[in-house]
């Protein structure tokens, strides 16, 4: 397709429990967001990859998120031992970004919302 | 460190009125963008418009302008004649351009709008 695709679109697991999100960003985008967003809140970031560059992980709400990006294209998040504070829908983006054009909008795929019980 | 505030909850416009959500910012960056999405009830993320620290204009899309105030740092979005499909959470957005920063973009709260018919 087209545009940026997440799965799953719902996960529901339990508490301790570890999950994996994947996000497929639109080919060709050197850019990768990955952010959490909690029912009627804003958008926490994650984590965020750009081309080669290390990825900048200072959004990580603790060492049991971690992700990684794939051949530059496929990203997967990851969460160990799952805890009910987790559940929320997980928003990935990717954009066109290169120091050259620093005004890249972000295009987001519809989210993976997580559960834990 | 980059913050952004967007300090209204929720507002309520008439239809056909135009509405202004508020947008504050800090950052040390020599230069940023600012960028404004909505996120309607379904819950996709649709970019709305950007707007550049150095940019002379204030950046316009159709109905949405952006009010830009740098010496306040502020970025108020404007919606002119307020439709029923406007309805929806709004976020204000930041990537700074400084050597410090990654290009990482970060969101607001949110605001939540409500057109009344």
């Amino acid at each position: 397709g087209a545009g940026v695709s997440q799965s799953p679109s719902n996960k529901v697991t339990e508490k301790g429990k570890d999950v994996e999100l994947r996000c497929d960003p639109i080919s060709g985008h050197t850019a990768l967001y990955w952010y959490r967003q909690s029912l009627g809140q804003g958008l926490e970031f994650l984590i965020y990859f750009q081309g080669n560059s290390a990825p900048d992980k200072s959004g990580l709400p603790s060492d049991r998120f971690s992700a990684e990006r794939t051949g530059g294209s496929v990203s997967t998040l990851t969460i160990q031992r799952t805890q009910q504070e987790d559940s929320a829908v997980y928003l990935c983006a990717s954009s066109p970004l290169s120091t050259a054009s620093w005004a890249g909008e972000l295009f987001f795929g519809e989210g993976s919302r997580l559960t834990v019980l | 460190a980059q913050k952004i505030t967007q300090t209204q909850p929720g507002m309520f416009v008439q239809e056909k009125e135009a509405v202004t959500l508020d947008c504050t910012y800090d950052t040390s960056d020599p230069s940023y963008g600012l960028f404004w999405y909505k996120q309607p009830s379904s819950g996709e993320m649709i970019f709305l418009i950007y707007q550049g620290s150095y940019d002379q204009q204030n950046a316009t899309e159709g109905r949405y302008s952006l009010n830009f105030q740098k010496a306040r740092k502020s970025a108020n979005l404007v919606i002119s004649a307020s439709q029923l499909g406007d309805s929806a959470m709004y976020f204000c957005a930041m990537r700074g351009h400084g050597s410090s920063n990654t290009g990482k973009l970060i969101f607001g709260q949110g605001t939540t709008l409500q057109v009344k018919p």
